[in-house]
């Protein structure tokens, strides 16, 4: 069946400093491919969204390209933020999604 | 901009006790799900919902947990009776299919439990 697989945290960096998560995938069919972020306490928000082969989602200076080749579908940032603080979950599916545990994030100033 | 309504945020009862939690999705949302998420772990989907009709159950404890959508808008899922092994995070999400025939969830802010 579909999985996810995630980097394992927690990931500690400094304001401005670059930032990976990778995610790899396990998949029949094509299906879409989220980026979600969970701040202390709330629910999940969609920071991002890929739903074909070399798509590329983005949002808030966070980008992920769907890589069928690899099948991955890293998150990055350029820059980090204090408030980019939070934990990230990779999710696939249509309809039944299935999440990776989740990586914790801590930007300290 | 429109949000997944969910309540209460929080809820504290005692092991045996007869816990519900309400969502309200996004309106016009057809597709309605519940799922849990235990501490430091990502959601499991426990029951999907196309308008009141149950689309899959088989993650659900059906000796517990029970799940409704009487007029395919808003739902109510019940335990009965909570166990400690039930304190996690529920959380509702509802979709709509995108123009592209993709679909995207979103997620209501959660009601975290907590059974003493």
């Amino acid at each position: 069946g579909n999985s996810v697989t995630q980097m394992e945290g927690p990931v500690t960096l400094s304001e401005e400093a670059f930032l990976t998560i990778n995610c790899t995938y396990t998949a029949t069919g094509y299906p879409s491919l989220f980026w979600y972020v969970q701040y202390p306490g709330e629910g999940l928000q969609l920071l991002l969204k890929a739903t074909k082969a070399d798509d590329k989602g983005s949002n808030k200076g966070f980008e992920a390209t769907y890589r069928k080749e690899t099948t991955s579908f890293h998150l990055e940032k350029g820059s980090v933020q204090v408030s980019d603080s939070a934990v990230y979950f990779c999710a696939l599916g249509r309809g039944d999604m299935r999440f990776g545990a989740g990586t914790r994030l801590t930007v300290k100033p | 901009e429109a949000e997944v309504a969910q309540s209460p945020r929080y809820k504290i009862t005692e092991k045996s006790q007869a816990v519900a939690f309400w969502c309200d999705p996004i309106s016009g949302h057809a597709t309605l799900y519940w799922y849990r998420q235990i501490l430091g772990q990502g959601p499991e989907l426990l029951v999907q919902f196309q308008d009141e009709s149950v689309v899959d159950d088989s993650q659900l404890p059906k000796d517990r947990f029970s799940a409704e959508r009487l007029k395919g808008v808003d739902s109510t899922l019940k335990i009965q009776p909570a166990e400690l092994g039930d304190s996690a995070m529920y959380l509702c999400a509802s979709s709509i299919q995108g123009l592209d025939s993709q679909e995207t969830q979103y997620f209501g802010p959660g009601t975290r439990l907590l059974v003493l």
